[in-house]
């Protein structure tokens, strides 16, 4: 069956640092997600990325987040400057098309530690 | 803009019994609802989902859940509980009005006692 995939698993860095964070949705798929959960609390939606572009994003993704689709594959997610409340696990998602009544794809997701 | 609210954080119930979990949203007309569940280091896996047609839906697993429009709820229901059921269960409310974003609830952690 075929699932999303998140690298690394675990992520460790210093305040101030960038990191990447790795997805490879479902082959078929053209929609992309990026949500994160921040320990104890909700999951909240970050973006939504179509045919190279952004779609929708959400007042959390500010300047120092991007986006990006590098090849046919991989998804990522950049944060140029990590702050401590960066710490959170983050889920990517993809779905088959732009309905909000399909199912999105989640992967295992990245613990971040920001320190 | 739309709310989901799970009042339940943690959940106990003993292997066999029925379940229920609640979900309450908020938003103006009839929203797309969705049930999800995570396990220890694994993603969200759909369970099952309501968007149109018969408001009792069917899921995997064995889990079922009824859309209350009067009482805006999409709770969930497994009528024997298993010791593979512990989880963290999510409920979340999508509408094409608002994207295609999923808008979660707190989440509830299920135990399974035996």
């Amino acid at each position: 069956e075929p699932e999303v995939t998140q690298t690394p698993s675990h992520q460790v860095t210093q305040m101030g640092q960038e990191v990447i964070l790795r997805c490879v949705p479902i082959s078929n798929h053209l929609y992309f997600y990026w949500y994160r959960q921040i320990l104890g609390q909700k999951v909240e939606f970050l973006v939504s990325f179509y045919n190279n572009e952004i779609s929708e994003k959400s007042e959390i993704f500010d300047d120092q987040f991007s986006v990006e689709r590098p090849d046919g594959s991989n998804f990522t997610l950049k944060i140029r400057s990590t702050k401590l409340e960066d710490s959170a696990m983050y889920f990517c998602a993809s779905s088959a098309t732009r309905f909000a009544y399909n199912e999105q794809f989640f992967g295992p997701g990245t613990r971040l530690t920001v320190l | 803009a739309q709310s989901v609210t799970q009042p339940d954080i943690h959940i106990t119930v003993s292997e066999g019994a029925s379940l229920e979990l609640r979900c309450n949203y908020s938003y103006g007309a009839t929203p797309y609802l969705f049930w999800y569940v995570q396990s220890p280091g694994q993603g969200l896996q759909l369970l099952l989902k309501y968007f149109s047609g018969d408001t009792l839906v069917q899921g995997i697993k064995g889990f079922e859940a009824e859309f209350k429009r009067s009482q805006s709820s999409f709770n969930l229901r497994k009528p024997s509980v298993h010791w593979s059921d512990a989880a963290e269960y999510f409920c979340a409310v999508a509408a094409q009005e608002y994207g295609n974003k999923l808008v979660f609830g707190a989440g509830t952690i299920l135990r399974v006692k035996s």
